[in-house]
């Protein structure tokens, strides 16, 4: 079957950068994506690792290791609104890879 | 944008009813997918269907069925409502893997609350 593994909560300050790690186990692999939940809302999609190495998109930044089955959501600048749930999910062979499983969710505080 | 539209956005059910979570989505997504989702468990794949009146089991479709007669609209159904069914339920709409790219990512509703008393 597959897992993923990622903390359950983060603390940090406003303007600080934090990092979200994911350790993962599945059959087969084809990427590691990251969503956004605020409380009360849908989950959003963040970004996306089909192969190693770093992705950027403004301040969000995601990394990937497929060797050590492990990847990363990198927050700069962290802003009070960033305060949220953030969730991995691997895309493994299941059905062509079009099925996510996701991990438990990583619940982001944002201090002033 | 992508607009995936949930029926309820809270509900209350007696234990044995039978209960139906609709779901509609406009992006013409052949992939569509029900969740539920329970403190630091994530989000758990009830069903997964990939077409009309196709569907695939995920990891706990126990005391679920689906339905999907048209591409657009996918509802789940809890045949018989037990107090262990209380949870967020989310709605999930994508195109195929591979189909202008190896990602694609999914589009969620806002979620019903569903409680069983």
């Amino acid at each position: 079957g597959q897992s993923l593994e990622q903390p359950s909560e983060v603390t940090a300050v406003e303007g600080a950068i934090v990092q979200i790690n994911c350790t993962y186990q599945t059959s087969g692999f084809y990427g590691l994506s990251w969503y956004q939940q605020h409380d009360g809302g849908a989950p959003t999609f963040l970004s996306y690792n089909g192969l190693d190495g770093l992705e950027e998109t403004g301040r969000f930044s995601s990394f990937l290791s497929r060797s050590d089955s492990y990847g990363y959501l990198l927050l700069q600048e962290l802003q009070m609104k960033d305060s949220a749930s953030y969730f991995c999910a691997v895309r493994d062979e299941n059905n062509a890879g079009n099925m996510l499983t996701f991990g438990g969710g990583t619940r982001l505080m944002v201090k002033p | 944008d992508v607009k995936v539209t949930q029926s309820s956005r809270y509900l209350v059910k007696r234990t044995g009813e039978k209960v139906f979570l609709e779901c509609v989505q406009d992006m013409d997504h052949e992939n569509m997918f029900w969740y539920r989702q329970d403190p630091g468990l994530g989000l758990r794949l009830i069903y997964f269907s990939y077409d009309v009146k196709m569907k695939e089991k995920g990891d706990i479709p126990e005391g679920y069925s689906v339905s999907r007669e048209k591409k657009e609209r996918f509802s789940l159904i809890l045949e018989s409502a037990s107090t262990n069914q209380t949870s967020m339920y989310l709605c999930a709409s994508s195109l195929p893997r591979g189909q202008g790219g190896s990602n694609q990512p999914q589009h969620f509703g806002d979620g019903t609350r569903l409680s069983i008393l």
